[in-house]
């Protein structure tokens, strides 16, 4: 089965750092991807991790252990502007070398002054 | 046009009506998706299109339809639209075969089924 967890809603304050959690079970891993989502707006791209460890990107750093089935986004120095849903995914082979994204139900951050 | 455009960006629909909701990307990508977004349940794929002429079924394909004439075009239909298909429509598009983070998605677009 297709299972991606995180938690649905998480509060923060302006300036702190946050970590939203990720664990996941799937038939088959090809990569996990982190996504942003403004309300009424589309996914945009944050992060992507392949291989075990650390990915540092400006204040954003995903982590990867996919021994255990664990990832996290670590958001530091929070801005306002950073209140939004985001979304964790791992990327699965359909055939063929093709794949999909499967999306966990995404967590919404509230950033407050 | 830049990325991927969907049409409408919103639409009330009666039950039973047929609908198209149209995705156009001009990138050349090979693969495009539809997927779906309720709340509390994510973003769940519907179809899936690899290349121009094939298509797949993603989690939750009853009730909906995809064609892929060409590279740029990817519709979803419902032939008969059901209060359950409201939701939030997402199509997305990746090049295959490049980075791994080439998923692209479009502005959506809302669907009320009354």
């Amino acid at each position: 089965g297709q299972n991606i967890d995180q938690p649905t809603e998480m509060t923060a304050t302006e300036g702190a750092i946050v970590q939203i959690n990720c664990t996941y079970q799937t038939s088959g891993f090809n990569g996990l991807f982190w996504y942003q989502q403004h309300a009424g707006e589309a996914p945009t791209f944050l992060s992507y991790n392949v291989l075990d460890g650390l990915e540092e990107k400006g204040r954003f750093s995903s982590f990867l252990s996919r021994s255990k089935g664990y990832s996290y986004l670590l958001l530091k120095e929070l801005q306002m502007k950073d209140s939004a849903s985001y979304l964790c995914a791992v990327r699965t082979e359909i055939s063929g070398g093709y794949n999909k994204l499967i999306f966990g139900a995404g967590t919404r951050l509230a950033v407050h002054p | 046009i830049a990325g991927i455009t969907q049409a409408p960006t919103s639409q009330i629909l009666a039950a039973g009506r047929r609908m198209t909701l149209r995705c156009t990307q001009d990138m050349r990508h090979n693969a495009m998706y539809w997927y779906r977004q309720d709340l509390g349940l994510g973003l769940r794929l519907i179809h899936y299109s690899n290349t121009a002429g094939t298509t797949g079924k993603g989690e939750v394909p009853d009730g909906y339809s995809v064609s892929r004439a060409n590279t740029d075009d990817f519709p979803l239909t419902l032939a008969s639209a059901v209060p359950s298909q409201t939701s939030v429509y997402f199509c997305a598009s990746r090049e295959t075969g490049g980075l791994a983070y080439g998923y692209t998605f479009g502005s959506g677009t809302r669907l009320t089924v009354v």
